[in-house]
């Protein structure tokens, strides 16, 4: 149980475009997604903490016009990199919980690289 | 100063061999300490989870132990595998709030 899917696993995008970053419950209702940003050789940093059918809440530093986040069902939270660069180059990993403050099921992680 | 701290930061050792990495922290209080191993390219995979109260968990050739009187927890790995090899990252439990070692690089060579 608690398998969290992304989609897709890789994605090359031009600099200036948006790219859209799916993460998905599949066998539990998440009531609360996270998405983090990790660099090579570094930790897992969280970006921002969604609840279902409402707006997240991002780290500080974070840019919430340029993350935009969108949790608008209990299995489905989706991460858009808008006007993308290539320092928004990164492994982008979403996590669920089914809790606010429960343990977190991780995905598989998203490679994203800006050209 | 960061509250998880991981070490080595990268390790080598050979098929068969044990090994022991290191976790120290300053996170104060936590509700739970886990493991996770992570290969290249993928999220994060959990292999142990300890309360504050446990001192040791096993999971086949995993062992994870905790010390709150000297602030470490540490994973050892008995009679490795070549498909050991990855990063290994400890992540303390606070309320929610997730906080996370830089891992370890590990490589098991033949």
């Amino acid at each position: 149980g608690a398998v969290v899917s992304q989609h897709p696993s890789w994605v090359i995008c031009k600099s200036g475009t948006s790219v859209k970053i799916e993460c998905r419950s599949l066998d539990f209702q998440a009531t609360t997604m996270f998405w983090y940003r990790q660099f090579p050789k570094q930790s897992l940093m969280l970006m921002a903490t969604s609840n279902e059918g409402s707006k997240a809440t991002y780290e500080q530093g974070v840019e919430k016009d340029k993350f935009l986040i969108n949790h608008a069902s209990l299995t489905l939270s989706t991460l858009t990199v808008t006007s993308a660069h290539p320092e928004d180059s990164s492994f982008y990993i979403c996590s669920a919980s089914d809790r606010a403050d429960y343990e977190q099921y991780f995905g598989p992680g998203t490679r994203l690289t800006v050209t | 100063k960061n509250q998880v701290e991981q070490s080595p930061q990268s390790l080598i050792i050979l098929e068969g061999k044990n090994c022991t990495l290191q976790c120290n922290y300053t996170v104060s209080p936590f509700s739970n300490l886990r493991w996770y191993k992570q290969d290249t390219g993928r999220g994060p995979v959990s292999l142990t989870i300890m309360t504050f109260s446990e001192n040791t968990k096993s999971n086949g050739r995993y062992t994870a132990t905790l010390d709150a009187d000297t602030k470490q927890s540490s994973l050892h790995i008995t009679a490795s595998q070549l498909s050991d090899s990855a990063s290994y990252i400890c992540r303390y439990n606070q309320g929610g709030k997730l906080i996370f070692g830089q891992g370890t690089e590990l490589s098991v060579k033949p």
